[in-house]
């Protein structure tokens, strides 16, 4: 499949630490986020998104994390997998029907 | 169930020549989504349709560009004149409704090549 991300950011991690992904997002007016994950080959592929109301929301091994204040989206992956091994896009939109995307981060899980 | 799917999945075409990509959403979804992502980006927004409408094409780079939806349903991109520029991977989303704060589900890309 073809390679996404040749010249992405990385974050290395051993299998089974926490991994931290962070996002600086543009609009102070966007109400709504989402994280993808990309792997190799494929589409991006949803995670979990969060509201502008809320700053923490969780889901199976995955925390997002909204700061409103500085414009800062961060997701949390506890104990890293080696399926986790990816390009995860943040993306936000506010009051349209398109998502705009962040630069993505590439997670490489080391055993 | 079936995801959204999209063909050709590789098209290789020469300098000039009009291609036309197909994208097939989730059935029921009422939004569809055209993005273009480059490597090491994210998908870049095109255009996407309500229903048989077309919302927003503000994405759409230029006038070659064009898309349509005319059952509701599955969407074409066509790119007249094709340029070496337009080489990219051209993806699709759908999405159960508008409004942008619902889930978008991403198909497998088109991978377009101008030589």
């Amino acid at each position: 499949g073809e390679s996404v991300g040749l010249h992405l950011p990385t974050l290395s991690v051993q299998e089974g630490d926490n991994s931290i992904i962070n996002c600086a997002y543009s609009n102070s007016a966007s109400d709504y986020f989402i994280w993808y994950k990309q792997e190799s080959g494929k589409g991006p592929q949803f995670i979990i998104d969060i509201r502008s109301n809320m700053d923490k929301r969780q889901g199976q091994r995955v925390t997002v994390l909204l700061n409103k204040t500085v414009k800062h989206l961060s997701l949390q992956i506890a104990a890293t997998q080696p399926g986790d091994s990816a390009v995860y896009f943040c993306a936000e939109n506010y009051n349209t029907d398109k998502l705009i995307f962040g630069t993505g981060t590439r997670l490489q899980v080391f055993p | 169930g079936a995801g959204v799917s999209q063909s050709p999945r590789y098209k290789v075409t020469k300098r000039g020549q009009d291609v036309a990509l197909r994208c097939d959403p989730i059935s029921g979804h009422v939004s569809l989504y055209w993005y273009r992502q480059a490597l090491g980006q994210g998908p870049e927004f095109l255009t996407y349709f309500n229903y048989e409408a077309q919302q927003d094409k503000s994405g759409l780079p230029n006038d070659r560009f064009s898309a349509e939806r005319p059952e509701g349903s599955i969407s074409t991109l066509t790119i007249q004149r094709t340029e070496q520029r337009d080489s990219a991977m051209y993806r699709c989303a759908s999405s159960v409704t508008s409004g942008g704060a619902y889930e978008q589900y991403f198909g497998p890309g088109t991978r377009l090549t101008v030589t």
